[in-house]
């Protein structure tokens, strides 16, 4: 199992450009998250989703959209990046909630994204 | 905003010796976990605590949570230069989500 998978693993922008990045779950999970991490604020969520078809926002959702149209993909959208965009950004899956087991977040590698 | 900060904020220390690593938080939790990342990968789950619980190990792990005190504390005995990592807090708050809120992270050097 890959487990979860990012794309890409590095991308610069231009101020405006757009751009989507992937992530993939092999793990069967219901729950994805996207967070960004900024250099002393660790991790913070931007969307998150429970399942297919459903998303939702987290704490800095302002300039991302995302996607959850197949159950192991979740799609981070910058339609106009700016460099305040600049940023690590991770995504997470999980089971759910039926168990403290599940509850465990499983991470991608990240993505650095860069916007001049 | 950031529920949990943790402190210190970086610790250096000698392989073989232990480590501590506290965290703090604002609200009242479900449970309370704690995640390493080395440098330049994701995070990688260590261990979770229910509010219920007061102390859990796993291997040389051990991590203490006062929910009293709205704290948690981790602690790495035997320390090895493979320790080297941050280490970061989060709360999970209840909900049907499981939606985490992070803590600033400890950076954590072991020298060989």
């Amino acid at each position: 199992n890959a487990g979860v998978t990012q794309t890409p693993k590095f991308r610069v922008l231009k101020t405006g450009q757009s751009m989507t990045l992937l992530c993939a779950q092999d793990m069967n999970h219901e729950y994805m998250y996207w967070y960004r991490q900024d250099p002393g604020m660790g991790l913070r969520l931007i969307h998150y989703s429970v399942g297919e078809g459903t998303t939702a926002k987290g704490e800095v959702p302002d300039g991302y959209n995302v996607s959850r149209l197949k159950k192991q993909n979740f799609l981070l959208g910058l339609e106009s990046a700016a460099p305040s965009q600049t940023s690590v950004y991770f995504c997470a899956s999980s089971y759910g909630p039926l168990t403290l087991v599940e509850k465990t977040q499983y991470f991608g590698p990240g993505t650095r994204l860069l916007v001049l | 905003s950031q529920q949990g900060e943790e402190d210190p904020q970086a610790l250096s220390i000698q392989e073989g010796e232990n480590a501590t690593m506290n965290c703090s938080y604002k609200t009242s939790i479900n449970n309370l976990q704690w995640y390493r990342q080395n440098s330049g990968r994701g995070l990688v789950h260590l261990i979770l605590i229910r509010s219920n619980e007061r102390e859990k190990h796993s291997g040389r792990l051990r991590v203490t949570l006062d929910t009293s005190k709205k704290s948690s504390s981790l602690l790495i005995t035997a320390s090895r230069a493979a320790d080297t990592a941050s280490y970061f807090c989060a709360t999970e708050r209840g909900g049907a989500t499981n939606k985490l809120i992070f803590g600033t992270g400890t950076l954590l050097a072991v020298q060989p």
